[in-house]
């Protein structure tokens, strides 16, 4: 299985909801990410997991709130959004944070915030 | 991480190679070129990475000049398939992979 799922594909807020996206793998992989992309922009990285504890947040506001419950598993609760946090956001996996080997990405979520 | 400039757009007759340059005259000596892509809507793909040896696998070749400061990947045969945004990035140690603007690539009938 050389899969990461993210769930849902869609998801359609107001700025007073709060939300989860979901992240899984069942590679072993050990370092998880969050990217956040806009249309027609790169993606930017905005947290890394490395063994399950936060080890690089891109100065992400606190209305984003990353979770990883086990190695397999990246959540991302989202509460109070705006609508210019209106982007596909991406989930990848890789070994070790720290490897040279490739990044595993998911097919990503797409917010839309109302 | 080390910058890279791509050109921002390339075509490729189907068929044909497809030549994607890179440029990232800052690389450090332990810092690796990574080739990504994103077909339109999907989450990017690797294709391929070295750090100072060419290298080829089954989607592409990679070549890196001498003094590393540059790179090429090669579609041998591009397909409609492989329209996609190209992304060159370098990155080494603690692995905080950033993407540049990348080269957008279409592959013509």
């Amino acid at each position: 299985d050389t899969e990461v799922t993210q769930t849902p594909k869609h998801l359609v807020m107001g700025m007073t909801n709060k939300k989860s996206l979901k992240c899984e793998q069942h590679m072993g992989h050990r370092a998880m990410y969050w990217y956040k992309q806009k249309a027609k922009k790169p993606p930017e990285l905005m947290f890394v997991y490395s063994y399950e504890k936060l080890s690089i947040n891109e100065s992400v506001p606190s209305r984003f709130s990353p979770e990883c419950p086990n190695s397999s598993l990246l959540n991302l609760h989202l509460h109070a959004l705006q609508p210019e946090d209106s982007a596909l956001y991406l989930c990848a996996s890789s070994r070790e944070a720290w490897d040279t080997g490739e990044l595993f990405f998911g097919e990503g979520s797409r917010l839309t915030v109302l | 991480d080390a910058k890279t400039t791509q050109p921002p757009s390339m075509d490729c007759a189907e068929g044909r190679a497809a030549n994607l340059p890179c440029n990232h005259s800052t690389i450090s000596g332990n810092e690796y070129v990574y080739w990504y892509r994103q077909i339109h809507s999907q989450g990017p793909q690797y294709i391929i990475h070295g750090l100072k040896n060419n290298e080829t696998n089954e989607m592409a070749s990679l070549i890196i000049t001498e003094d590393r400061k540059s790179s090429t990947l090669i579609l041998p045969h591009a397909t409609l398939r492989d329209t996609a945004v190209y992304y060159c990035i370098v990155s080494g140690g603690y692995q905080k992979v950033t993407f540049g603007t990348g080269t957008k690539l279409q592959v013509i009938p």
